[in-house]
């Protein structure tokens, strides 16, 4: 059974960046999608992109196209994603999910990121 | 990429039938069969109850399904309880290796 975890919460100030990373176990890391998918307090889940391990580029939603960057490292078996430029509205509980287009069926246990000044 | 159309609450008594709906539009739900649905409960991880429009994974009771007609796709919860209350997400493929979600909705059992 996969099994994914990530790192641990972050507080950042505005104009840095950060990097959470997404450690897959128990599975084949390359072959399916992992997504990362941000909530802010309170609010919904917003999907941020994603990339295939075993091919390498990534793909992103048109919001988050040139400040995030996905990364996936198939000797590691870990995935990266990195947010700059942070603002405050980037404060968010942010989540790596594995699966296929039919869903995401493994998720992390959120990474809460806090961008304060 | 917009995010999906979901009503922001629905309500139910026990053992009543809900249905949620998500509309999106002819690129995203309109064009694949590939419609999923979440269920969030306060500070959890979000749980995937239905994957390929109406498939539920192992576990997954199957007083949850669900469908789909055109741009929409709909959940549905039979048989209410208490435990199904919580916020439900849709979630769409977009093509492109690309995902949406819907905004979701806050089911409250009565």
């Amino acid at each position: 059974q996969v099994q994914l975890v990530q790192s641990g919460a972050e507080v950042k100030k505005p104009g840095s960046s950060v990097k959470v990373s997404c450690k897959s176990s128990g599975g084949t890391f390359s072959r399916y999608t992992i997504s990362w998918v941000r909530q802010a307090p309170g609010q919904g889940l917003e999907w941020m992109g994603g990339v295939i391990p075993v091919l390498g580029s990534a793909n992103y939603a048109q919001k988050f196209q040139g400040r995030v960057t996905i990364i996936a490292d198939d000797s590691t078996n870990i995935a990266y994603m990195e947010v700059s430029s942070l603002r405050s509205e980037d404060t968010a509980v942010y989540y790596c999910a594995s699966g296929s287009p039919d869903g995401f069926d493994v998720w992390g246990q959120g990474t809460m990121v806090i961008v304060s000044a | 990429q917009s995010a999906l159309t979901q009503p922001a609450s629905v309500s139910g008594s026990p053992g009543q039938s809900i249905t949620i709906s998500c509309t999106g539009i002819s690129s995203d739900v309109g064009s694949y069969n590939l419609v999923s649905w979440y269920l969030q409960h306060p500070g959890k991880v979000p749980r995937l109850i239905i994957y390929e429009g109406s498939k539920r994974p192992l576990g997954v009771s199957n007083r949850f399904s669900g469908s789909k007609s055109a741009n929409t796709a709909s959940l549905t919860i039979s048989g209410l309880q208490d435990e199904d209350e919580a916020e439900y997400y849709c979630c769409s493929y977009a093509g492109n290796r690309t995902w949406v979600f819907g905004g979701g909705t806050k089911v409250t059992v009565l």
